[in-house]
């Protein structure tokens, strides 16, 4: 089957750094997005991996290690503001046009 | 201004009663999709489809149809609701249906099937 496992709880300061990690079981995929959701409002789009690596944009980067079924987001400069739920994504091989969501990481920033 | 616009934004009904929830895009996208959102479980893939007259399964499309008959539009339809169905629906939209693609989410819609 195709799963991503994502923490469903992470707790941070505000001003730190934190990482949120995505595990997958999948056969192979077209690369790894992530999403953010406020409470109440709808996931919007922050990152795309298409290759293994570091893409960075702002004070949010993504990374993605395909030899070790591995990714993470990493967020910067906490804001009060980035408290929020986050979802990695993908495109699986097997079908290219489905999208298959993790089950999404709670981040809850502390003062 | 580029948009994803779901109606209704909340419904409640009962088991059995046909309803339609609709879907449009300003955007000229070529990928659509239709999401449900439940509590630890993220978001599901409903349907999905490529361009017009192309639609497909996702992961949890029992219960559901669907129809592309113009880009613009993409409505979901139970035709016999029941309260397993009571979730948050999510519409999505973008360019192509390639992983670099960003989904555009609408506002979602808040079923409750009694």
């Amino acid at each position: 089957g195709q799963s991503l496992e994502q923490p469903s709880e992470v707790t941070a300061v505000e001003g730190a750094i934190v990482q949120i990690n995505c595990t997958y079981q999948t056969s192979g995929f077209y690369g790894l997005s992530w999403y953010q959701q406020h409470d109440g409002g709808a996931p919007t789009f922050l990152s795309y991996n298409a290759l293994d690596g570091l893409e960075e944009t702002g004070r949010f980067s993504s990374f993605l290690s395909r030899s070790d079924s591995y990714g993470y987001l990493l967020l910067q400069e906490l804001q009060m503001k980035d408290s929020a739920s986050y979802f990695c994504a993908v495109r699986p091989y097997s079908s290219a046009s489905k999208i298959i969501f993790g089950s999404g990481t709670r981040l809850s920033i502390r003062p | 201004e580029a948009q994803v616009t779901q109606n209704p934004r909340y419904l409640i009904t009962v088991t059995g009663k046909k309803l339609t929830v609709t879907c449009s895009q300003n955007m000229n996208h070529e990928y659509m999709s239709w999401y449900r959102q439940d509590p630890g479980l993220g978001l599901r893939q409903i349907y999905y489809s490529m361009n017009v007259e192309v639609t497909d399964k996702g992961d949890v499309p029992e219960g559901y149809k669907v129809s592309r008959k113009e880009k613009r539009n993409f409505p979901l339809i139970l035709e016999s609701p029941s309260p397993n169905q009571t979730s948050l629906y999510f519409c999505a939209s973008s360019l192509g249906g390639s992983g670099n693609q960003p989904q555009h989410f609408g506002d979602g819609t808040r079923l409750s099937i009694l």
